[in-house]
């Protein structure tokens, strides 16, 4: 069974600053990673997914993947009070739809 | 809009008592979810669906069972609902992988098994 792990447990950033998370797959087989936003009370809202090796850049959100390491970061420049929040990762493998889900990065940006 | 709906969002239950989580979605998407989120475990996926008519188990399916009817409604359902099984649920639908890949959850359902 596949794990997810995500790195750090919490993270604070100043307002403006760049917030970095990381997530590892344990399965070599692993084919896609999503990455969500929770803010709290709500639900998860999917923010970016990435397949290929390289970078993926959407607004002030970019993801990395390194498939031969299983990793994949996201950033966040010019961090908003607004982004603070629960972050999860979720990767697939094997060719199927069955998502695994790290136990999350919470961030927090402080004014 | 993508949209999913989950009914009820709040439920609180005996212990012992069946109870029947409903989600709907208006995204015609084929997959389904239901996962629990805890404190200290994230989101763990319980069934999915791949469209009506099946049902998966996912990672934690012990005490639950699913049912996907249509395309829209894939429920969840506690036979025998136990203390440990409170907790937030949450559905989704989506379609994950090649050049679509997305996933919308439902507001959640905070059960508690008393």
């Amino acid at each position: 069974q596949q794990k997810v792990q995500q790195s750090p447990e919490s993270l604070i950033v100043p307002e403006g600053g760049m917030a970095s998370l990381n997530c590892t797959s344990s399965d070599r087989n692993v084919d896609y990673f999503w990455w969500y936003r929770q803010h709290s009370g709500k639900s998860p809202k999917m923010l970016m997914s990435i397949f290929s090796n390289g970078e993926k850049e959407e607004g002030r959100f970019t993801v990395h993947l390194n498939k031969a390491s299983l990793h994949t970061s996201l950033h966040i420049r010019d961090s908003q009070p607004s982004d603070s929040a629960l972050y999860l990762c979720a990767a697939t493998s094997g060719g199927n739809y069955k998502p695994t889900f790290g136990k999350g990065t919470s961030l927090v940006v402080h004014p | 809009e993508a949209a999913v709906t989950q009914s009820p969002r709040n439920k609180v239950a005996v212990t012992g008592g069946k109870v029947t989580l409903s989600c709907n979605q208006t995204n015609n998407h084929n997959n389904m979810y239901w996962y629990r989120q805890d404190t200290g475990h994230g989101l763990r996926l319980i069934h999915y669906s791949y469209g009506a008519g099946s049902t998966e188990k996912g990672d934690i399916p012990d005490g639950y069972k699913a049912s996907r009817p249509s395309q829209e409604n894939f429920s969840l359902i506690l036979e025998l609902a136990t203390p440990s099984q409170t907790s937030v649920y949450f559905c989704a639908s989506g379609e994950l992988g090649g050049r679509l890949s997305e996933q919308y959850f439902g507001p959640g359902t905070r059960l508690t098994v008393l």
